[in-house]
């Protein structure tokens, strides 16, 4: 079935590089998301990889994908106070391109 | 561009009345726009997935009649919980997807609606 799984909590200092994992089960994943949520908000997009990507890299985030043990990384460069949020990534699949599956998500704490 | 509106950002009421969420894509025209309900430090669930005339689909264990969704244009949906209990109180959120020009598997996301029940 459809499993995608975070860790709970990363806490990183102001100017280090922070790194979320991400683990889905569902081999056949199209496109996988990595969405920022801060507090009473809603999501939105950082960045996106297509399943025939290993990486993308866009300003401070650099996504990775090793697609034979179905892991997702973000790591955020240079990370700042404003960074502290909960971090989802999620998938779709070719079967329902339509449905987002979002994985349980990672509170990033940033300390100065 | 690609911006999301919901309204109301919260509302309280009471247990037994109806309450409305609206869904608005601001710059964009959705074809399709989905629901999804976030208990409190969980992951969000997808409820439904909308059509714009169409009706919507619903996923296993969401009650059709209980969260009507209606998506009469192609810049509006709207959530409706009938007869709201306790259990129903969560954070509402609504995506939406553009027609081709946008990325067609790429969701916009509003900002939510917390809904309590008393």
């Amino acid at each position: 079935g459809e499993d995608v799984e975070q860790s709970l909590f990363l806490s990183v200092r102001e100017g280090d590089s922070s790194v979320i994992n991400c683990t889905y089960t569902d081999s056949s994943s199209t496109y996988l998301y990595w969405y920022k949520q801060e507090p009473g908000a809603g999501l939105q997009l950082l960045t996106y990889i297509f399943s025939n990507m290993d990486m993308k890299q866009d300003q401070r985030l650099t996504v990775l994908l090793n697609k034979k043990d179905k892991h997702l990384s973000l790591r955020i460069a240079d990370t700042q106070t404003g960074d502290s949020a909960i971090y989802f990534c999620a998938e779709t699949t070719p079967y329902n391109t339509d449905k987002l599956i979002f994985g349980t998500g990672t509170r990033l704490q940033v300390f100065p | 561009g690609a911006v999301v509106s919901q309204h109301p950002s919260w509302v309280i009421c009471k247990s037994g009345t109806s309450v409305k969420i609206e869904c608005r894509s601001l710059d964009f025209q959705a074809t399709t726009m989905f629901w999804y309900r976030q208990f409190p430090k969980q992951s969000l669930m997808l409820m439904a997935t909308s059509n714009e005339g169409s009706k919507a689909t619903y996923e296993q264990g969401v009650e059709k009649d209980k969260f009507l969704i209606n998506h009469a244009s192609l810049t509006l949906s709207t959530l409706t919980v009938t007869s709201a209990h306790p259990e129903d109180s969560s954070f509402y959120i609504c995506s939406a997807r553009g027609l081709a020009g946008a990325s067609t598997d790429t969701q916009y996301f509003g900002p939510g609606t917390r809904l309590t029940v008393l």
